[in-house]
């Protein structure tokens, strides 16, 4: 399968752990997005990728969040002292260039309790 | 104003019929748009993309872009009980810094087709 791979599906952590996520984007693309979802809403965007560079990060987004992709392949997102309202399904997108379609893996749906 | 806006919905249609799909956005020099199908608890599914104006049609769907008035929307013709979803308007918003743009999404329209 050569779509976008997201790892884990899953993840359940107890409030105030640090979680990290994995997103493996299509091979050619090299715009990777983030974005969270919480139940009733659309993607709402967290930061995206153009190769290895983090082009740009949510205002929501707090301190606590982190990205990165080394070499513009995979990417990793970091949450930590994780707290309730974290909860919720994290999504990876990629697209070839600007502009071009894209297409989202699983998602991660995190828990925290 | 919401940058990319789905107010109408839920949305209930009996098979076969049509469903009709409406999306605004706010900013005038989006060049791309994108509709998308999530069904509960999967990630969303790309269905239709449309850069120019008019319609686009891809078997049941077509996709209609009206950038005068900023206005896309999604048909679905002979609606079956599986286009129950929720439909995902995406736009492409250019950002203020750079030649970059930024994929952003409303919240969607829930649409059930009745047997």
């Amino acid at each position: 399968d050569t779509g976008v791979s997201q790892d884990p599906r899953h993840k359940i952590t107890k409030r105030g752990q640090n979680v990290t996520f994995r997103c493996d984007p299509i091979s050619e693309h090299n715009r990777l997005y983030w974005y969270r979802q919480t139940l009733g809403q659309g993607p709402e965007f967290l930061t995206y990728f153009q190769n290895e560079a983090q082009l740009e990060k949510s205002r929501l987004l707090s301190d606590r969040f982190s990205a990165e992709r080394p070499k513009g392949s995979f990417s990793t997102l970091e949450i930590q002292r994780t707290e309730q309202g974290d909860s919720a399904m994290y999504l990876c997108a990629s697209s070839y260039i600007m502009n071009t379609e894209a297409f989202f893996g699983q998602g991660t749906r995190l828990t925290v309790v | 104003q919401k940058e990319v806006e789905q107010n109408s919905g839920p949305l209930s249609v009996p098979e076969g019929a049509i469903a009709s799909l409406n999306c605004t956005y706010s900013d005038r020099g989006s060049q791309s748009f994108f509709w998308y199908r999530q069904y509960s608890g999967k990630s969303p599914e790309l269905i239709m993309s449309i850069y120019s104006n008019g319609d686009k049609e891809d078997g049941r769907f077509t996709a209609q872009l009206n950038k005068a008035s900023q206005y896309v929307s999604l048909l679905i013709r002979d609606s079956q009980p599986s286009d129950s979803a929720t439909y995902l308007c995406a736009v492409n918003i250019p950002l203020t810094t750079g030649a970059n743009s930024k994929l952003t999404f409303g919240k969607g329209i829930t649409l059930s087709v009745r047997p």
